[in-house]
């Protein structure tokens, strides 16, 4: 089975600069997150989709990120300007929305420099 | 209050000691309680995952949950290096069980 695949792995930019990052879920998994992740801490949730729906943005920097998940399966995360604290690693993951206690598997990430 | 607490660490323990990592929440209808590990530069990986009060057992791991007290915590026993890792905890809220929120992860560190 594939896992989740994200690209790029690796992306510098300068500030007030815009960046996409791409997701491709598992297949058949209904439920995909973005997660960002600074240097030290745990990953917080920048939004959460059902299928192509939105169940859950409140963390999301909204004037300045954008993400959108077409057709229920691909989905990319845009933040336009970008800013110096932006710099971190960005996680895509998704899970099977059948039951509780599904896990969410993790893609390797998207590693954004802001300069 | 954060939904999830770590102590960050870094944890140090000795090869072939037992690591004891632990876990604080604050929604008390939490359901499902999840270990991922995270080496430096990669993803978190799944290790660890259990739903009812008491032990859950998996080789050298053991997960741990009092939902009376609010905690869940991992054991490692027999440590080796390669269990060097961020460890994050991970808990679905009663609302939205599809939802997860992180601690921020516990550093451990195995000397040889």
């Amino acid at each position: 089975e594939a896992g989740v695949a994200q690209s790029p792995r690796y992306k510098i930019i300068e500030k007030r600069q815009s960046v996409a990052f791409w997701c491709n879920p598992i297949s058949g998994h209904a439920t995909l997150y973005w997660y960002q992740q600074i240097l030290g801490q745990g990953p917080k949730l920048l939004i959460q989709f059902q299928n192509n729906g939105v169940v859950d943005d409140s963390q999301l920097p909204k004037d300045r990120f954008s993400a959108e998940r077409l057709k229920g399966v691909d989905s990319t995360l845009k933040i336009q300007p970008a800013k110096l604290e932006d710099s971190a690693v960005y996680l895509c993951a998704s899970s099977l929305r059948d039951r509780a206690g599904t896990e969410a598997f993790f893609g390797q990430g998207t590693r954004l420099t802001v300069v | 209050q954060k939904e999830v607490e770590q102590n960050s660490g870094p944890l140090s323990v000795p090869e072939g000691a037992i690591a004891s990592l632990n876990c604080t929440y604050s929604d008390r209808g939490s359901q499902s309680f999840f270990w991922y590990r995270q080496y430096s530069g990669k993803s978190p990986e799944l290790i660890m995952s259990i739903y009812s009060n008491g032990d859950k057992e998996d080789g050298r791991f053991t997960a741990q949950l009092n939902k009376a007290s609010q905690y869940v915590s991992l054991l490692i026993r027999d440590s080796q290096p390669s269990d060097s890792a961020t460890y994050l905890c991970a808990v679905n809220p009663l609302y939205n069980f599809n939802k997860f929120y992180f601690g921020s992860g516990t550093k451990l560190n195995v000397k040889p």
